[in-house]
Parts: structure tokens; sequence; C-alpha cells
């Protein structure tokens, strides 16, 4: 199984402050994307990295990818009380699993204001 | 761009019952589509993959005669849940991607079904 884990697994700070989550995943990828889950809701994308790609911008979101240890970390600048959500990351391998998406487990961030 | 629509929102229904919800790709054509269950505070888990004028392709463990996939159209699939059950009770994500670009996977907003 290619499931990927994240951690942490719920992380809690004050508005202003950075967030930064972590996800690994255990085989060969195309590209790693993360999503934002609000509560009850779809998700939403944030940001596609490739397997050649070490690191993207997005807004106040940057996402690294590490593939010699196969983990990415997205990394959310300032956080909002609007940032308050559920945050999965997703990888991808056309060879080995054609067009599914295998999701993390997730990281629960809530941003107090 | 890029809207992926799911209907409905939420059905609550009778045991012994089966539900159709759908998903449509609004604004694109979709020639895959994928129905995701998701338990509370957990992960996405797939359950099959939609391809349009062919048949599903279900993941291991679910079963095929209780989730019927229909993906008629390039923007729209079906799954009903037949003979509903209270622990089929669950939020069901559909995703498409697109025929063209970059192979992103778009999200609908979820279906949460509850069975009584």
């Amino acid at each position: 199984s290619q499931q990927g884990e994240e951690d942490p697994q719920a992380l809690s700070i004050q508005e202003g402050e950075n967030a930064t989550m972590n996800c690994s995943y255990k085989t060969s990828i195309n590209n790693l994307q993360w999503y934002r889950q609000n509560s009850g809701r779809g998700l939403v994308h944030l940001i596609l990295i490739r397997s050649n790609e070490r690191e993207k911008h997005s807004g106040r979101l940057r996402v690294t990818l590490d593939t010699s240890k196969k983990s990415s970390s997205l990394l959310i600048t300032a956080s909002r009380a609007a940032d308050t959500a559920s945050y999965f990351c997703a990888t991808d391998n056309l060879r080995e699993y054609g067009n599914k998406l295998v999701f993390g487990a997730g990281t629960i961030l809530r941003v107090k204001s | 761009g890029a809207v992926v629509s799911q209907h409905p929102s939420w059905v609550i229904c009778k045991s012994g019952t089966s539900v159709k919800i759908e998903c449509r790709s609004l604004d694109f054509q979709a020639t895959t589509m994928f129905w995701y269950r998701q338990f509370p505070k957990q992960s996405l888990m797939l359950m099959a993959t939609s391809n349009e004028g062919s048949k599903a392709t279900y993941e291991q463990g679910v079963e095929k005669d209780k989730f019927l996939i229909n993906h008629a159209s390039l923007t729209l699939s079906t799954l009903t849940v037949t003979s509903a059950h209270p622990e089929d009770s669950s939020f069901y994500i559909c995703s498409a991607k697109a025929t063209s670009g970059s192979g992103t996977q778009y999200f609908g907003p979820g279906t949460r079904l509850t069975v009584l």
C-alpha cells in the first residue's frame, strides 16, 4: 500500500504563527498534491508538486518535496483562523496505480484567533 | 473553472432502500471520475474508478453489486447505494480528472448519507 502518513495528526496554533505539516509515502511517485478540507465539505486543491521539483510556492503556502526521503512538507505562513481545516497529501504513480490518488491520513489544523 | 458538483448534498433514508448520488463536472469533460468514502475524522478511501463508457473498476473489498456506478457521459457519473444499511452511513465524495491538462483531480462537495 502506498498509504501515506502525515504528522502531526493534529496541530493547534495561534493566528499569525506558521503551521508546518509533513507527509511521508512509501513508493515512488509522479506527483504529490496537497488538499484542504473544511469540516463536512469537499476537498480544495491547494498545490501540486512534481517528482522532479523540490519546492513550490503559492501565496502563503510553501511545499517541499524530498524524494530521497519520500516525504513532503506543507508550510502555511502567517496563519489565519480561516485556515482551520484538515489537510491531506495525495500521491500518484501512473505506472503503478494508474490515475488513482493515494491519500495520507491528514492533519487537523486549528488556528486560534 | 474546474467545478464539480454533487447531488444531493445530504440524504437520509430507511434501511433497505437504494440511494443514487450524482457527480457532475460542470465546466470540463472528465473521462475518469472517482468515488471515495470518508468516515468521521478519517482520510478518504477510494471505492472505485469510473470510466466513461465502460465498467467501473472497484477497489478490493468494495462490493460492486452494492455500490453501482454508471458513467454515462463525459460530465456525469452516478453512484447508487443499493439496499442501504446503517453501516453504509458515510460521507461520499467524487472527483473528476480533466481529459486534458495537468491531471489534477477536482473534488465535489460531498454527499452525507445517513441510513436509519
